[in-house]
């Protein structure tokens, strides 16, 4: 199984912070994203990549950007942490077209105080 | 744009019942729909994916159906137990991105 990694599982950082979140999988898988999940909003997709250095926006990528260097790596960066961005982030991967599903790591719970 | 709606958005049932959880989507032309369970404060666990070419996928005691005419899906949980209660996501697919549901948010009672 692919086994998806986020680096931390708690995080809280402050106000004007540039914050990196990190996400590792152990399959060569293509895909790979980033999602935010805030109560009553569900999941919200703010980046995706592809392929190594291929990036695409999702629904929601105000206040971030992101980074694939490596195909196992991606990373989602928050330039200047502000309050409105706590909140559970969820990092996935697929392989190929989703028609093989999505694997999702056990989340990073991130507070902006 | 694709639309998923799971309704209820929170159930409450004594040990022991067969239960539905339901899923909608308005755009059928999918490639997958898959069913995750989610635990307060953790990530997402995958529990079933269903092809866009198949009707149902069974593990254990629970089987997810697929009518892609319809746009629905189900979860049949059978026997429910204390340890299943947790929040249960559908989500289905265009190319790339998935489009999740709010959820249900499941509690077995002992």
């Amino acid at each position: 199984d692919v086994k998806v990694t986020q680096s931390s599982r708690y995080l809280v950082k402050r106000t004007g912070e540039k914050v990196f979140l990190e996400c590792v999988q152990d399959m060569d898988h293509e895909n790979m994203f980033w999602y935010r999940q805030d109560p009553g909003l569900g999941l919200r997709l703010i980046y995706f990549s592809y392929d190594v250095k291929m990036k695409e926006k999702g629904d929601i990528p105000e206040g971030y950007s992101v980074s694939r260097e490596k195909k196992e790596r991606f990373s989602l960066i928050l330039e200047s942490a502000s309050t409105n961005q706590t909140s559970m982030y969820l990092c996935g991967a697929s392989l190929g077209a989703s028609s093989y599903g999505y694997t999702f790591g056990s989340g990073t719970r991130l507070t902006v105080v | 744009k694709q639309e998923v709606t799971q309704i209820p958005a929170a159930l409450s049932v004594p040990e022991g019942e067969n239960l539905v959880l339901n899923c909608s989507f308005t755009d059928s032309a999918i490639y997958n729909l898959q069913w995750f369970r989610q635990d307060p404060g953790k990530g997402l666990t995958s529990l079933l994916l269903i092809q866009s070419s198949q009707r149902e996928q069974t593990s254990g005691r629970l089987n997810a159906s697929l009518d892609k005419s319809s746009g629905r899906s189900t979860l049949y949980i059978a026997a429910s137990q204390p340890g299943d209660s947790a929040t249960y996501l559908c989500a289905t697919s265009g190319t790339y991105k998935y489009i999740f549901g709010t959820g249900t948010r499941l509690k077995v009672l002992a």
